[in-house]
């Protein structure tokens, strides 16, 4: 079946300007993650959807980044007036309910000049 | 907090060579442990895992087994081939709840030479 998918796959933005990047999880997954992997940094949890609502926003590194689920499904990541820091690959992953194992997305990555 | 820590690389080895990545953790309760890995050009992909002590997750010729005494997941391979060139992430779960995010180590370059 279709495994995590996510768009664009690659994105170059100027400083200062607004990104949107999107995740489909595989249908019927309840559980969605946004990581964040950068060069130095490893792979860097941001946030944590349970269906609609996000019970763990720990790791969103500024109030730039926000992120939103709709119909338990579809997940859009926001940064706001990015900064070259904020380049990176970032990864969507989704899970069935009550199940650790999390499915990949090829990730998107984002390029900050 | 919870956190992962592996051998940095990167590691070379031969065709046929023995693997062996080290990884380590530190948790607060009874994780689970994940082998992941990043082929070139692809997303992550689960490797292997194992939920509770003394498990040992395999898969591709792959293992690794949970060692609580140790608080260590290392991952090891007979016989390594050039396909296995990929990076390597160990990670870890709470066990509290189903889910919850992983806690990944830094990574772990393996190139495999012919």
């Amino acid at each position: 079946g279709a495994g995590v998918s996510q768009s664009p796959s690659n994105k170059v933005t100027e400083k200062g300007k607004d990104v949107e990047l999107r995740c489909d999880p595989i249908s019927g997954h309840t559980a969605l993650y946004w990581y964040r992997q950068s060069l130095g940094q490893g792979l860097e949890f941001l946030i944590y959807f349970q269906g609609n609502s996000a019970p763990d926003k720990s790791g969103l590194p500024s109030d730039r980044f926000s992120a939103e689920r709709t119909g338990g499904s579809v997940s859009t990541l926001t940064i706001q007036r990015t900064q070259q820091e904020d380049s990176a690959v970032y990864l969507c992953a989704s899970s069935p309910d009550s199940e650790e194992t999390q499915y990949f997305g090829p990730g998107t990555r984002l390029l900050v000049l | 907090g919870n956190s992962v820590t592996q051998m940095e690389g990167p590691v070379t080895l031969s065709e046929e060579a023995f693997l062996t990545i080290n990884c380590t953790y530190t948790a607060t309760g009874y994780p689970s442990l994940f082998w992941y890995v990043q082929y070139p050009g692809e997303g992550l992909q689960l490797l292997l895992k194992a939920t509770k002590a003394d498990d040992k997750g395999s898969n591709k010729g792959f293992e690794a087994t949970y060692r609580k005494e140790t608080t260590s997941f290392h991952l090891e391979k007979g016989s390594v081939q050039v396909s296995d060139s990929a990076v390597y992430f160990c990670a870890l779960s709470d066990e509290v709840s189903g889910n919850t995010p992983l806690v990944f180590g830094k990574g772990t370059r393996l190139s495999v030479i012919a």
